[in-house]
């Protein structure tokens, strides 16, 4: 059983168009990163979210950490085709030890011109 | 260039034919981990390692082996490979700042795609 649900589990959109993808839990999280992976390569770390209720923004992307550190969202303004690839969170749980990191299943994003 | 680097990229083996799949770093690290990635299950933790001699458990430790002899390598030993060990295998790495909230940038390998047949 995944301990971080992610969805949806496929997003494809037209470039322009704006998506959500969330991550939840009923476990609470020390904090959540997000990475995206590209077709033959390892995940690279877009961002950490520490904060319940915290926000950040990375251009057109915001993520947001939620108030009980259980969830976790990422939305993507007015998307490009670049924006394409696989979104992973992950964390370790609170009551896990620091070098156990979960991670979700992930959500496949397609952007087209 | 900072990296992880792992070999072999891509491997084909037989039901229990010892395999070792390396992984170094150059960035001096701490921590490093081992993850396989299968389709709609994400990627999930092997073993980790907090530093030199020191290693633990992930969640998927069955059937694999790893030591930390030093610091830059961190080796996963398949001592008996069986097909539901095929699967895409990452390696990574990050500093420890020992910060509760796991804050640290955690670097990835490009990945070893394994088939046990």
């Amino acid at each position: 059983t995944q301990l971080l649900e992610q969805s949806p589990q496929f997003l494809s959109i037209q470039e322009g168009e704006n998506l959500t993808v969330y991550c939840n839990s009923s476990s609470v999280f020390s904090s959540l990163q997000w990475y995206r992976q590209e077709p033959g390569e390892g995940p690279v770390l877009l961002v950490t979210v520490v904060t319940g209720g915290e926000v950040k923004k990375l251009k057109r992307l915001t993520f947001q950490f939620g108030d009980a550190r259980k969830d976790s969202s990422l939305h993507i303004t007015a998307a490009q085709p670049g924006d394409t690839g696989l979104y992973l969170c992950a964390g370790p749980p609170i009551t896990d030890s620091w070098g156990k990191l979960q991670f979700g299943a992930g959500t496949q994003v397609v952007v087209t011109p | 260039e900072a990296q992880v680097t792992q070999n072999p990229r891509y491997l084909i083996t037989v039901t229990g034919k010892k395999l070792t799949v390396t992984c170094s770093q150059n960035m001096n690290h701490e921590y490093m981990s081992w993850y396989r990635q299968d389709p709609g299950l994400g990627l999930r933790q092997i073993y980790y390692s907090m530093n030199v001699e020191v290693t633990d458990k992930g969640d998927v430790p069955e059937g694999y082996k790893v030591s930390r002899k030093e610091k830059r390598n961190f080796p996963l030993i398949l001592e008996s490979p069986s097909p539901n060990q095929t699967s895409l295998y990452f390696c990574a790495s990050s500093e420890q700042t020992g910060s509760l909230r796991r804050t640290d940038t955690q670097y990835f390998g490009p990945g070893t795609r394994l088939t046990v047949l």
